[in-house]
C-alpha cells in the first residue's frame, strides 16, 4: 500500500459526460501528479500540483482541468468525454522539498467512456 | 527534450533464467534522476529503485540488479533466477531536477516468466 487513495477505482460513462476523479496524497506529501496510461499513448504525465499551485503542465488536453484543494487532496475533472479518453489514470505524491523524489502512485481510476 | 526507450515491447522466458530489461534515455541535464517502476498484472505502479546522475555505482537488491551508464545514457535492469511472480510490465523513467518533477516514462517492457 503506497498510501495515496484514489477514488473511484472504476468509472464507466458515456461520451459527453463529465467526470471528477479524486485523490489523496501520502500524509505530509506536498506535490500531486497526474498520469494517464492508455494503450496507444502508454503513460503520460498531465499536471503536478504542489502545495495548491499549478507547477507543471504536461499534455493534458483543454477538456481536462485539475486542481489541489488546501487539505492538499486534488480532484482531476474530465468534460465532454470522448472514447479515447478511456484509460486508467493514476495520481501519485512525493516528498517536499527533495530534487527527484520518489512518487507513490495510487492504485488508479479505470475511466471507460461507452 | 527528455526521453526514455525500452526498445523490448515483451520478453518472455522461462522461470531461473536470468533476464535483462534495456533502458536508454536521452536528456540535456546534467542533473537527472533514474527510475524502474514494476506494474504487476493488479495495475499498480510499484517503485524499484532511484538513481541520480552522479551516481554510476551499480545496485543489487536480492535477485535484482540495475546497470547505469552515463556513457552509453542506459539504465539496464537484470532479474537473476527469475522467477513466476516477476511476471509485470516493467517501466524505466526520468525525472530532471527543476522545479518540476515530472516522470517521463519508456513504452514499458511485458515480461512473462513462465514455470
Amino acid at each position: 500500500d503506497s498510501g495515496v487513495t484514489q477514488t473511484p477505482k472504476h468509472l464507466i460513462t458515456a461520451t459527453g459526460q463529465r467526470v471528477t476523479l479524486r485523490c489523496s496524497p501520502r500524509s505530509g506529501d506536498l506535490s500531486v501528479y497526474w498520469y494517464q496510461q492508455s494503450l496507444d499513448q502508454g503513460l503520460q504525465f498531465l499536471i503536478q500540483y504542489y502545495n495548491g499551485e499549478e507547477r507543471a503542465k504536461g499534455n493534458i488536453l483543454e477538456r481536462f482541468s485539475a486542481q489541489q484543494f488546501p487539505d492538499l487532496h486534488s480532484e482531476l475533472n474530465l468534460s465532454s468525454l470522448e472514447l479515447g479518453d478511456s484509460a486508467l489514470y493514476f495520481c501519485a505524491s512525493s516528498a517536499p522539498g527533495l530534487a527527484g523524489a520518489k512518487q507513490y502512485f495510487g492504485p488508479g481510476t479505470r475511466l471507460t467512456v461507452t | 527534450a527528455q526521453k526514455v526507450t525500452q526498445a523490448q515491447t515483451e520478453i518472455s522466458v522461462v522461470e531461473k533464467e536470468d533476464v535483462t530489461l534495456d533502458c536508454v534515455y536521452e536528456t540535456r541535464d546534467t542533473t537527472y534522476y533514474l527510475f524502474w517502476y514494476k506494474q504487476p498484472p493488479s495495475g499498480e505502479l510499484v517503485f524499484l529503485i532511484r538513481r541520480n546522475s552522479f551516481d554510476e555505482q551499480n545496485e543489487i537488491s536480492g535477485r535484482y540488479s540495475w546497470n547505469f551508464q552515463k556513457s552509453t545514457s542506459s539504465f539496464n535492469f537484470t532479474i537473476t533466477a527469475s522467477q513466476v511472480v516477476d511476471s509485470a510490465v516493467y517501466f524505466c523513467a526520468l525525472s530532471e531536477a527543476g522545479r518540476a518533477q515530472k516522470l517521463v516514462f519508456g513504452q514499458g517492457t511485458r515480461l512473462t516468466i513462465n514455470p
